[in-house]
């Protein structure tokens, strides 16, 4: 597609519940990038996807937190047992040698 | 690792006053910066980069930063701002392959 997509653009969760955030990148687009960005906050990265592996995972901020990209395209970022703290905009990036481009994000609340 | 510094969390401006958002990055053999804008609801788009070569980088629409090795700084600068430029505004710099961001400035225009 012309852009980074991501679904849903906005979910409501109860605590407790899971959820799972998807990005499409840009086609052809090796890197992805994972970002957490909380009310009135910069951009917190999460994680990072060469194709299909995952190089850089340690901004995940608990082990409640799961990415992956199966076959180096679509990626999905999971939240078991959500919180209230994860509530937040969860940005999708993928890059090329021209640079990034961002996603509209998911809006992610816990209540 | 490498990290930016946004002193400035607001910056109110009346319309067609000249602006400067401030942003200092951690000091590097070699640094690649950027900065965002981000308006409400919607995802972050590239306003301009430095990656090498000039120090002074423009936008197309009015915005210039001039990269500063003695000041470590990457400051943003317009000459007359117009409503239309109310946004959050960020400063990142690559930290190996990844996007760091600060904190955001605030840039509220009135009229």
């Amino acid at each position: 597609g012309a852009g980074v997509s991501q679904s849903p653009r906005y979910k409501v969760a109860k605590r407790g519940q899971d959820v799972a955030l998807r990005c499409d990148p840009i086609s052809g687009h090796v890197s992805l990038f994972w970002y957490q960005q909380a009310l009135g906050q910069g951009p917190e990265f999460l994680t990072y996807f060469q194709n299909e592996a995952q190089l850089d995972k340690s901004g995940l901020p608990s082990d409640r937190f799961f990415a992956e990209r199966p076959e180096g395209s679509v990626s999905t970022l999971k939240i078991q047992r959500t919180q209230q703290e994860d509530s937040a905009v969860y940005l999708c990036a993928s890059s090329s040698w021209l640079g990034y481009t961002f996603g509209s994000g998911t809006r992610l609340t816990v209540v | 690792a490498q990290s930016v510094t946004q002193l400035d969390s607001q910056v109110p401006v009346f319309e067609e006053a000249p602006v400067e958002l401030r942003c200092n990055y951690s000091s590097s053999v070699s640094v690649y910066l950027f900065w965002y804008v981000q308006y409400p609801n919607q995802g972050l788009q590239l306003l301009l980069k430095y990656l090498s070569g000039s120090t002074l980088v423009e936008s197309i629409n009015g915005f210039e930063a001039e990269f500063n090795k003695s000041q470590t700084s990457f400051h943003l600068r317009k000459p007359s701002v117009h409503i239309s430029d109310t946004a959050e505004y960020f400063c990142a710099v690559i930290d190996t392959d990844k996007l760091i961001f600060g904190t955001g400035t605030r840039l509220q225009v009135f009229p």
